[in-house]
């Protein structure tokens, strides 16, 4: 088993519509979770972060963690065609060797006009 | 400005080469990885430096060897250079402790012929 899982897409949805980029992690007791933005040619890009349960918006990006069903996710409202990128998951374990992030392997995401 | 830099950014050379990537970041942080990502664009941890002592080392070949003079740099060296290894190397930097959010660099796209 995989320990951070993401659907690879393509997801499309259009312009000014709710992307929805969901995550799943295998350890139950994974502490931290962050989600980076990489752009086609370009390094990853930290977004969000998120550490406890329930939500945490800033601006259109809203990250959701719910420990319970290992599983997390990112809503990007607003959806723009700028936000078109490949958005990695990333965990880190609590207890694991210091920093080390686990990675998923991206859900890219088309936004068209 | 405040960042994580590498250098070079391409890197062109043939089979049993040796060559090295730098790194640096000025963001004050303790704790600095490389990362390869592949074709497929999965992104995994290589080696990890936390005050110049290194924390993790994943499975890579000896032809590897990471070197931190101190911990606003980190350096790699690959010996004996294979196809197998061309990639994209990402340095990335974070404080040890706290939610521990990396910040990667612009990364160094690396071909071997």
């Amino acid at each position: 088993q995989k320990e951070v899982e993401q659907n690879s897409g393509p997801l499309s949805v259009p312009e000014g519509a709710i992307a929805s980029l969901n995550c799943t992690y295998s350890d139950r007791v994974s502490q931290s979770f962050f989600w980076y933005r990489q752009y086609s040619g370009k390094s990853p890009e930290l977004i969000m972060s998120i550490y406890s349960n329930g939500d945490k918006e800033d601006g259109r990006f809203t990250a959701q963690l719910n420990k319970a069903s290992q599983y997390v996710s990112l809503l990007i409202r607003d959806s723009q065609p700028s936000d078109s990128a490949t958005y990695l998951c990333a965990v880190k374990k609590r207890g694991s060797t210091l920093g080390r992030l686990y990675f998923g392997r991206g859900t890219q995401l088309t936004v068209w006009p | 400005d405040t960042a994580v830099s590498q250098t070079p950014k391409y890197l062109v050379t043939q089979m049993g080469n040796d060559k090295s990537i730098k790194c640096e970041q000025n963001l004050g942080h303790d704790t600095m990885y490389w990362y390869k990502q592949d074709s497929k664009k999965f992104l995994k941890i290589m080696f990890s430096y936390n005050n110049k002592e290194l924390i993790i080392n994943e499975t890579v070949p000896n032809r590897f060897s990471p070197k931190s003079p101190d911990k606003a740099h980190l350096n790699l060296h690959i010996n004996s250079l294979e196809l197998g290894d061309s990639a994209v190397y990402f340095c990335a930097s974070s404080f040890r402790g706290g939610g521990n959010e990396q910040y990667f660099g612009p990364g160094t796209r690396l071909t071997v012929t």
